[in-house]
């Protein structure tokens, strides 16, 4: 079953805007990834925020999380054409067996227009 | 680092038929993963690995669907009694003994029934 839900199912930008996505999520969580997707390929990991942290950085890319409401989002500033992908949350449980698979979200299709 | 291999890329099926996927996993990484992901849906978790052990088999994998991890090497899933419900893209994923948080996925086999 899905865990997050990620919100818009579609976003379209131009190239030097900044997108911004939400996931949302059900259970209690030990961290939470961003995943982004491109056609046809695989997913490439871009960022991992864990349960007690409330921001983070990697390059253009900034993640919030807030435990309290179970949301997270991603910001990605000054967007080129090569970020047109689909970006998945994945959550991580903290309780028992649980603890080592991902559970993902349905995705956010981002389009950077040039 | 040749990243996370599977073969073949794309099957195409008849009903009834049986298939069996291959996933390399990067070198080294004892943690194994199957996931399935079907149109505009996120990935989905269908039954881990640790070394040659399978840990956990989520309640997607019917008695259809088998896995196995020889050697604690590559791993093979088979779909046997192939049913058109089974069209998706099969992910494979790794992650090493240290720094497992993160999974590294391989570019998948799209399989289509008939």
């Amino acid at each position: 079953s899905q865990q997050g839900e990620e919100d818009p199912q579609a976003l379209s930008i131009q190239e030097g805007e900044n997108a911004t996505m939400n996931c949302s999520y059900k259970t209690s969580i030990n961290n939470l990834q961003w995943y982004r997707q491109n056609s046809g390929r695989g997913l490439v990991h871009l960022i991992l925020i864990r349960s007690n942290e409330r921001e983070k950085h990697s390059g253009r890319l900034r993640v919030t999380l807030d435990t309290s409401k179970k949301s997270s989002s991603l910001l990605i500033t000054a967007s080129r054409a090569a970020d047109t992908a689909s970006y998945f949350c994945a959550t991580r449980g903290n309780s028992g067996g649980s603890n080592y698979k991902l559970t993902f979200g349905k995705g956010t299709l981002l389009t950077v227009n040039p | 680092d040749t990243g996370v291999s599977q073969d073949p890329r794309h099957k195409i099926t008849k009903r009834g038929q049986n298939v069996t996927f291959r996933c390399d996993p990067i070198s080294e990484h004892n943690r194994l993963y199957w996931y399935r992901q079907t149109l505009g849906q996120g990935p989905e978790f269908l039954t881990y690995f640790q070394n040659e052990a399978q840990l956990e088999k989520s309640r997607l994998l019917s008695d259809r669907f088998s896995a196995e991890r020889p050697k604690g090497s590559f791993s093979t899933l088979e779909i046997q009694r192939t049913e058109q419900g089974d069209s998706a893209m099969y992910l494979c994923a790794s992650s090493p003994f240290f720094q497992w948080e993160t999974q590294y996925f391989g570019p998948g086999t799209r399989l289509l029934v008939l």
